[in-house]
């Protein structure tokens, strides 16, 4: 069980093109999703908090318009990398939190691999 | 804001032997956990600690959190080659599961 997925695995676009990542909890609802973005042999690090049927949260350096998410429902939320840039090209990893279950347990997704070109 | 430093940055060592790394933090926590990852995947949790002083196994991996709440390590003991990947510290303060990651420890293991 709490299985996280997302779509696509890995993803190559043209400079200045959007690209939209969708993270799904397979077997259970989760109010709060978390997108973090890393770089190869870097840490995770936290870009934004998106809660089900609320505006997300960005950490500070984040820019909201430029990284879009939206959590339409208990078990997808979506990042949108707006006109990208060579410089967004990263691994972006989201998690979902268990709703109900214990607070700390957040379950990632696969990743993934965005290159821009 | 927070932040975790975790040692060694990587550890080159032979299959059998055992492995220790650590992360210390400038500020306290309330929750101290510990992910493996593996290339190209997502962080799986290993271990988490609640409370001062806990120590915890789970198999060959035993974790604790620190008396002052601002350490916490994790040790693997009889290493094997699957063993191998980047390990991760977080910690957490709040209900709402947001975590502050540590830098990665990055283990190679000889068969």
């Amino acid at each position: 069980g709490a299985v996280v997925s997302q779509h696509p695995s890995w993803v190559i676009c043209k400079s200045g093109t959007s690209v939209k990542i969708e993270c799904r909890s397979l077997d259970f609802q989760a109010t709060t999703m978390f997108w973090y973005r890393q770089f190869p042999k870097q840490s995770l690090m936290l870009m934004a908090t998106s809660n089900e049927g609320s505006k997300a949260t960005y950490e500070q350096g984040v820019e909201k318009d430029k990284f879009l998410i939206n959590h339409a429902s208990l078990t997808l939320s979506t990042l949108t990398v707006t006109s990208a840039h060579p410089e967004d090209s990263s691994f972006y990893i989201c998690s979902a939190v268990l709703a109900g279950g214990v607070v700390h347990e957040q379950f990632f997704g696969p990743g993934t691999r965005l290159t821009v070109l | 804001g927070q932040q975790l430093n975790q040692s060694p940055q990587s550890m080159f060592i032979q299959e059998g032997e055992d492995v220790s790394m650590n992360c210390t933090s400038s500020s306290i926590f309330n929750t101290w956990l510990w992910y493996k990852q593996d290339p190209g995947e997502g962080p799986v949790l290993l271990i988490a600690l609640y409370k001062a002083g806990e120590l915890t196994s789970n198999g060959r991996l035993t974790a604790q959190f620190g008396i002052t709440r601002k350490d916490s390590f994790l040790n693997i003991s009889a290493s094997i080659p699957s063993d191998v990947g980047i390990y991760f510290c977080a910690g957490q303060n709040t209900n709402a599961g947001k975590s502050t990651f540590g830098d990665g420890t990055t283990l190679t293991v000889k068969p």
